[in-house]
Parts: structure tokens; sequence; C-alpha cells
């Protein structure tokens, strides 16, 4: 079955320190990878998407993403972390000649 | 910037009831999105249109349907209301461009629906 996981429910970052908010995918074809972000009470907005090149993406808000086809990750990176960064993460991964996406279970993450 | 409107932010609506949901967007995107979102199972799709009066079912439609008359206007409608659809309804639309491009587009949500069933 196709899938995507966020292993963590929540990660807990100090201001100021680098962030990374993970996410793995297990799908047949080619992958486009895409995160996006909650914030309390709003709808969700598009940060960044991978499709093909560069395995680093960079998005929205100084966020960034790395694509590691081994790893089959899309791991969500931001160096230096603020308090209004403080949302909920959403990966997602659409396939070829798909329109749906498929979504990992989110990843609250709270700057302090 | 694309907007996505929906029409309710907080509804209560009582067993039984017929509810409509409505969402409209500006951009002339052709495909449109309805998701209900609840703690701890992320977002599931209900239904989506890749034009006008198309739909297709996603993961979860039973008890739902949907409307699309006009390209800028998606109904979700829950025939008879329960109280386990009581949920977080976001609708989202994206474009739909040529070729695997239109694979691409991100999705543009609204605020969401927050219904309470009683």
């Amino acid at each position: 079955a196709q899938s995507v996981a966020q292993p963590e429910d929540q990660v807990n970052v100090a201001e100021g320190n680098p962030l990374t908010v993970k996410c793995t995918y297990s799908v047949s074809g080619n992958p486009y990878l895409f995160w996006y972000v909650q914030y309390p009470n709003r709808g969700l907005q598009f940060l960044l998407k991978y499709i093909t090149g560069d395995n680093l993406v960079k998005g929205s808000y100084g966020f960034e993403a790395e694509f590691n086809k081994s790893q089959t990750s899309f791991h969500l990176k931001k160096p230096s972390a603020l308090v209004s960064d403080s949302a909920l993460y959403f990966c997602a991964v659409r396939l070829d000649s798909n329109y749906q996406l498929i979504w990992g279970g989110g990843t609250k993450l709270s700057i302090k | 910037d694309v907007k996505v409107t929906q029409s309710s932010r907080y509804l209560v609506k009582r067993t039984g009831e017929k509810v409509f949901l409505e969402c409209v967007q500006d951009m002339d995107h052709e495909n449109m999105f309805w998701y209900r979102q609840d703690p701890g199972l992320g977002l599931r799709l209900i239904y989506f249109s890749y034009d006008v009066k198309m739909k297709e079912k996603g993961d979860i439609p039973e008890g739902y349907s949907v409307s699309r008359e006009k390209k800028e206007r998606f109904s979700l409608i829950l025939e008879s209301a329960s109280t386990n659809q009581t949920s977080m309804y976001l609708c989202a639309s994206s474009l739909s461009a040529s070729g695997s491009s239109s694979y691409n587009s991100p999705l543009h949500f609204g605020n969401g629906t927050r219904l309470t069933v009683t």
C-alpha cells in the first residue's frame, strides 16, 4: 500500500536552534513531494515541493527540504527556528498521472 | 493571491439535518477538493472535481455528496447529518495545467468550516 509517514507527532525546538520535521514515503512510480503548514484555526498553506532536479528544495519562510531517493525521505528543515514557526506540518505525495495526494498524519512543531 | 473562501467558519447542526458547505475560489482553477480533518487521522479526501459537473469519490465519500455547477463553486452536502460527521472540513483548489505539470500544482486551501452535529 502506498503511504506517507511522519514518525513524530510532535517536535519541540528551542528558538534559534535548527529544526527538522521528518517525512518518509512508500510509493511506486515517481513521487511529487509537498510540504504544507497549518496555523491554528486556518487552512493549510503550501510551503514547498520537489518535482525533479536538485535534491535540496527551498520554500517559503526560510524552510527547505531534502529529497533522499535511497532513503525515500523528504525531511523539512530550517537553520534557525522562530516562535512563529509553531504550527502543524503536513507532508504529502502525489504520484504520476494522479490528482490525489497521499497525506502524512501531521507533525505539531512547537518552538519555545 | 489565490483565494478560497468557505462560507462558514463554524456551523452547528442537528442530527438528520441536510447540511450544505459552500466553497468558492477566485483563480479559475479546474480542480477542487473537499477534505475532512480529524485529530490523529490527518486529512482524508471526501470528493474531488476536475471540471464543471464532474466529480470523483475520494477515500471517504459515504454520507456525502457534492455539486459543481459552476467552475468557481464546489459544494459539499451532508444528506442526513450524523454525529460522526462532526469535523473540520477543508476545501481546496488547484490549477490543471497541460500535461504532467498539472500534477505539480500545489493545493490552495480555504480556512475551513468546523462543523458540529449534535
